[in-house]
């Protein structure tokens, strides 16, 4: 089974920063990686799907890279509305499986 | 507008089952993949399983194979989990999700929409 590792699971960064979480994945997985972002109480909510691809409605300062085995979520300038927890996932047709999360907070 | 309605959750002792449904409307169900993921509070999220169009290819996740099933009435829109043996990891907030885009045995895409969850309480 593939296993996706996020890094860091923790981090803590201003309003205005740059910032970048990666997930590595175990085997290749070509580009079937997507991001989500998840708030308190809240469901998750898909920011990018097939690596680099930005979801409708998503603000352009997310941005996705990466493929085969390592993949990066790129916030360009960290908003206050930003600070929740990241998680990435491989997905095809009937499967998936999520990384650990990264937790963004407030410096 | 996508709805997804999760119900069925609840209190159930150790070793007994739980039905999980969830009800979809807003888009043409028959169209896409549908998958459960669960999340025990404060956690991070757990794919459980997940299911194409119609229904030729299920997976699951290692700690529930051979404990859940998952299936779906395309003809009512909605989708199931049952959940047998269950045990206090099991314990969760149940979340339905709407997948991928099929074409023939394929679906590409991301879990675009999320119900509000279903919560399941394994304890004696």
């Amino acid at each position: 089974d593939i296993q996706l590792t996020q890094s860091p699971s923790f981090l803590s960064a201003a309003v205005g920063d740059r910032v970048t979480i990666t997930c590595r994945a175990s085997q290749g997985i070509s580009s079937f990686l997507a991001w989500y972002q998840q708030k308190p109480g809240k469901a998750p909510n898909v920011l990018i799907y097939t690596a680099s691809n930005l979801q409708s409605g998503v603000p352009s300062r997310f941005s996705g890279s990466g493929s085969g085995t390592e993949f990066t979520l790129t916030i360009s300038s960290l908003q206050p509305e930003d600070f929740a927890t990241y998680y990435c996932q491989h997905l095809n047709t009937y499967s998936g499986t999520f990384g650990g999360g990264t937790k963004v907070e407030i410096k | 507008e996508v709805h997804l309605v999760e119900s069925g959750g609840g209190l159930v002792q150790p070793g007994r089952s739980l039905r999980l449904s969830c009800v979809a409307s807003g888009f043409t169900f028959d169209d896409y993949a549908m998958h459960w993921v669960r999340q025990v509070p404060g956690k991070g999220l757990e794919w459980v399983s997940g299911i194409s169009w119609n229904s030729a290819r299920i997976g699951y996740a290692d700690s529930v194979k051979g404990r859940f099933t998952i299936s779906r009435d395309n003809a009512k829109n909605s989708l199931h989990l049952q959940m047998n043996s269950l045990g206090p990891d099991d314990m969760a907030l149940y979340y339905c999700a709407r997948g991928g885009y099929c074409s023939g045995n394929s679906c590409f895409g991301p879990l675009d929409y999320w119900g509000q969850g279903a919560l399941v309480i394994v304890s004696s």
